[in-house]
Formats: structure tokens, C-alpha cells, sequence
């Protein structure tokens, strides 16, 4: 199966500042099946971007997904307070869909 | 509003066996996968497998074959999980979430299920 490796894994940042999530992959993604959720706690994970750097209707712009193959990234170009949570990678082409280990954005 | 809404949480002992259903509200999933997705306490997502709602179909996680079964209700659109011969380490939160197609995003979830196993 494919492994997802997600880093930084703890992100300490202060609202209106940048966020760069980093995901890479055991082996190349078909098709860039790649996707980005956040979660905060309590909730269900909530889908942002799907293949990769494609956003979700409804999601703000500040959130951008890019990267191909094995190394994907989220940005967040500028945190809002309800940006804060749990982001996971998770990629959908292969079988077993896997998901990264997550990294938290929380509030310095 | 398209969403799933789920069962209520669930005590369960080791060695019994709990089901999970999961219902769509706003929207017919007739045709979709359903999936399941499990998270223990303070821990990662965790794919356990899905099910073709009309057709049946399954595709089980190895790690959980023998021991989950998913199954489909087409006339009340309903969709279960069963887990039998549940651990403490079974433990966690279970969402369904669903997709039009096999390889897709999910992009829609339900609130979540608790499970716990404890003597």
C-alpha cells in the first residue's frame, strides 16, 4: 500500500501568517489521486482540495493545493482563526486509499 | 443539504459485535460508494473498506477481512457496517463517507460514530 509521510507535524503559527503543509508519497500517485482535509476536533474531516490542487466549491481561496507524483503541498496563504485543526493528506487512486499521519496548525 | 447522518454511539465487550448504519439525507446515494473510515482516540484516519450501495459489492481492507462485513438497505437507502470479535483497540470513531465512483474524493461524511470496547 501506499505510504503517505506528512510534515512538519506539529505547525505553530499566529493568524494572517503563512502555512506550508508538506505530503510525500511511497510511490507516484496515478492521475495526481491526491486530497487534502481538515479537522477540527469533534467533527468529521472536511474536504478541501481534491487531485491534487483542485479546490472544493465553497472552500476560500486562500487555500491552494499544488505538487505532482510523489510530493504534494497545501499552502494556506494566510490563517484564519478557524483554520486551526488537523490537516491529512490522503490519496484515492490505489487500493487501499491511505491517509497521511496529519499535521496540526496550532495558534502561537 | 446533502449529508449522512449515522447511528448513535455504541458501549460494546470484547469478543461481541457492534453495526454501524449510515443514512443519506438531501440527496439519493443509490449508485455511490459508501465508505468507512475509522479514527482511534487522538490518532489518525484509517480506510476499512466500502460497499457499492445498489449493487453490494465490497472491497475490504485485508487487515479487517473476516472480521467486517458492510451491507446495503436499498429500500429504507441505508448502509451498515458490522464489526465482529471487537478489541479494545477497536476503539474509535467510525465515519462513513461517500463517492460517485470507486476512485474519487470523499466529499461527503457523516457525523461519526464512537465505538467503545471495554470490559
Amino acid at each position: 500500500e501506499i505510504v503517505l509521510t506528512q510534515s512538519p507535524g506539529t505547525l505553530s503559527l499566529s493568524p494572517g501568517e503563512r502555512a506550508t503543509l508538506s505530503c510525500r508519497a511511497s510511490q507516484s500517485l496515478s492521475s495526481n489521486y491526491l486530497a487534502w482535509f481538515h479537522q477540527k476536533p469533534g467533527q468529521a474531516p472536511r474536504l478541501l482540495i481534491y487531485t491534487a490542487s483542485s479546490r472544493v466549491t465553497g472552500i476560500p481561496d486562500r487555500f491552494s493545493g499544488s505538487g505532482s507524483g510523489t510530493d504534494f503541498t497545501l499552502t494556506i496563504s494566510r490563517l484564519e482563526p478557524e483554520d486551526f485543526g488537523v490537516f491529512y493528506c490522503q490519496q484515492y487512486g490505489s487500493s487501499p486509499p491511505t491517509f497521511g499521519g496529519g499535521t496540526k496548525v496550532e495558534i502561537k | 443539504q446533502a449529508q449522512l447522518v449515522q447511528s448513535g454511539a455504541e458501549v460494546k465487550k470484547p469478543g461481541a459485535s457492534v453495526k454501524v448504519s449510515c443514512k443519506a439525507s438531501g440527496y439519493t446515494f443509490v449508485g455511490y460508494y459508501v465508505h468507512w473510515v475509522r479514527q482511534a482516540p487522538g490518532q489518525g484516519l484509517e480506510w476499512m473498506g466500502c460497499i457499492k450501495s445498489n449493487s453490494g459489492g465490497t472491497d475490504y481492507r485485508q487487515k479487517f477481512q473476516g472480521r467486517v462485513t458492510m451491507t446495503t438497505d436499498t429500500s429504507v437507502g441505508t448502509v451498515y457496517m458490522e464489526l465482529s470479535s471487537l478489541r479494545s483497540d477497536d476503539t474509535a470513531v467510525y465515519f462513513c463517507a461517500t463517492t460517485e465512483w470507486l476512485s474519487a474524493a470523499f466529499d461527503i461524511w457523516g457525523q461519526g460514530t464512537m465505538v467503545t470496547v471495554a470490559s
